[in-house]
């Protein structure tokens, strides 16, 4: 059984751009949510998708933007990068998000701004 | 809000120690816990998860125990090996899909 899916896995940016990371959630899994880690602020909570909508949103600005498409795949989006936004992100996936379920983490996206 | 503290690391141990790594919680309801694993360069492996207090988490010889009155949830080894050498990170989860780690424990096994 596959596991989540993130792509790309490193990727080089330069200040003002915008990027995209994508995720495939494990077959079956409906709830994909996306993580940051920095070494400074540690494992940080963006935001979270359950059957096409937001769930529930971390404290990031709105340069940070995400969607989940009918097939459960998600995407990521930052726009007018800055140099604290190199980090690694990472996305996770569950059954239906509920606390009972199992959480499954890809194996992150490693963005780097320079 | 919810929160988690570890144990401040680096933590270094010789090949066959017995190893804990503290955590405690700080939420309002009844959370779910969590241990996960991040070897270097990868992503978060679950290690082991409780869903009620007295629960016991165990894995690959890692054993936690969910402890309601002391709001701790200690991650156990009783013999590391090189091999486990990673960083280890203290969750919880209440409500939908938000987990809040702890800050992290970078350990080391020795030969």
């Amino acid at each position: 059984k596959a596991g989540v899916t993130q792509t790309p896995r490193y990727l080089i940016k330069t200040r003002g751009q915008q990027v995209t990371l994508s995720c495939s959630p494990i077959s079956g899994h409906r709830s994909v949510s996306w993580y940051q880690q920095t070494p400074g602020q540690g494992l940080q909570f963006l935001f979270e998708y359950f059957s096409e909508t937001q769930r529930n949103k971390g404290n990031f600005p709105g340069r940070f933007s995400g969607r989940q498409f009918s097939n459960s795949r998600s995407e990521m989006n930052v726009s007018t990068l800055e140099l604290g936004d190199s980090a690694l992100y990472l996305c996770a996936s569950s059954r239906t998000g509920d606390r009972e379920n199992t959480i499954y983490f890809g194996e992150g996206s490693w963005l780097t701004v320079v | 809000g919810d929160s988690v503290t570890q144990m401040e690391g680096p933590v270094t141990l010789s090949e066959e120690a017995f190893l804990t790594i503290n955590c405690t919680y700080t939420a309002t309801g009844y959370p779910s816990l969590f241990w996960y694993v991040q070897y270097p360069g990868e992503g978060l492996q679950l290690l082991l998860k409780a869903t009620k207090a007295d629960d016991k988490g165990s894995n690959k010889g890692f054993e936690a125990t969910y402890r309601k009155e002391t709001t701790s949830f200690h991650l156990e080894k009783g013999s590391v090996q090189v091999s486990d050498s990673a960083v280890y990170f203290c969750a919880l989860i209440q409500g939908a899909q938000k987990l809040v780690f702890g800050q992290g424990t970078r350990l080391t096994i020795n030969p």
